[in-house]
């Protein structure tokens, strides 16, 4: 168990819908990594938060946003949803920008 | 930007034996890190093992070890005897090294993923 936790496990949706996926960080933990593991795509890198900012972001698409909140939680909303949106979605936490990713354990996106 | 090759999309081993995965990868900068992520069926990435650019000695892990090649851009992963919980895809990283030149460049990136099989 890596400290981070992820919800929900599993989400099944329709096109055309929205959802926000959950992300609870590492107690400590400052920095937030949101990447997407497809079939077509593999793992890539979303977008990385630190103490409430976005700090870089990735191959995100604009139907894509997300947050950090006071608590240091994240949440990753995804709205317009298209059946190539279908894929395993991690989140992973630091301490700090250049410490050790710590990843979840994933949550599994259906869209339908 | 930097890339990160698996060539090999699935190995397989007897168990005890040994196996070697590759990887490559391109990059401009002289300083990174570089991993190997295990990702079992139940789909939790866990860090296998961990290799610092500017160190020379290679990493080792209990059985597993790494073979760094820094001119050649090579970084394999030698799984000494297998067993049946190695079973799952590797993945290859590169991150870049803190830098003033690397602020917001803390993410990872990962190779394709090789899947391995372990024969009982």
């Amino acid at each position: 168990d890596s400290g981070v936790t992820q919800t929900p496990k599993h989400l099944i949706t329709a096109t055309g819908q929205r959802v926000t996926l959950r992300c609870s960080p590492r107690s400590g933990d400052l920095s937030v990594y949101w990447y997407q593991q497809s079939l077509d795509q593999g793992l890539q890198f979303l977008i990385q938060y630190y103490n409430g900012e976005e700090r870089a972001k990735g191959n995100i698409l604009e139907r894509f946003s997300a947050q950090q909140f006071p608590d240091l939680h994240s949440e990753l909303n995804l709205s317009s949803l298209e059946l190539g949106d279908s894929a395993l979605y991690f989140c992973a936490s630091s301490v700090g920008h250049w410490d050790e990713q710590y990843f979840g354990p994933g949550t599994r996106l259906t869209v339908t | 930007a930097q890339t990160v090759t698996q060539s090999q999309p699935e190995m397989s081993v007897q168990e005890a034996e040994t196996v070697t995965l590759s990887c490559t990868y391109d990059t401009s900068e002289s300083d990174y890190y570089l991993f190997w992520y295990k990702q079992p069926p139940s789909r939790q990435m866990i860090l296998v093992i961990r290799q610092e650019a500017y160190k020379q000695q290679n990493a080792t892990e209990n059985r597993f070890s790494v073979n760094f090649q820094k001119a050649a851009k090579s970084f394999s992963l030698k799984i000494s005897d297998s067993q049946l919980g190695d079973a799952a895809m590797y993945f290859c990283a590169y991150r870049s090294r803190w830098g003033q030149s690397n602020f917001g460049n803390e993410k990872l990136t990962f190779g394709t993923g090789t899947r391995l099989t372990i024969i009982p």
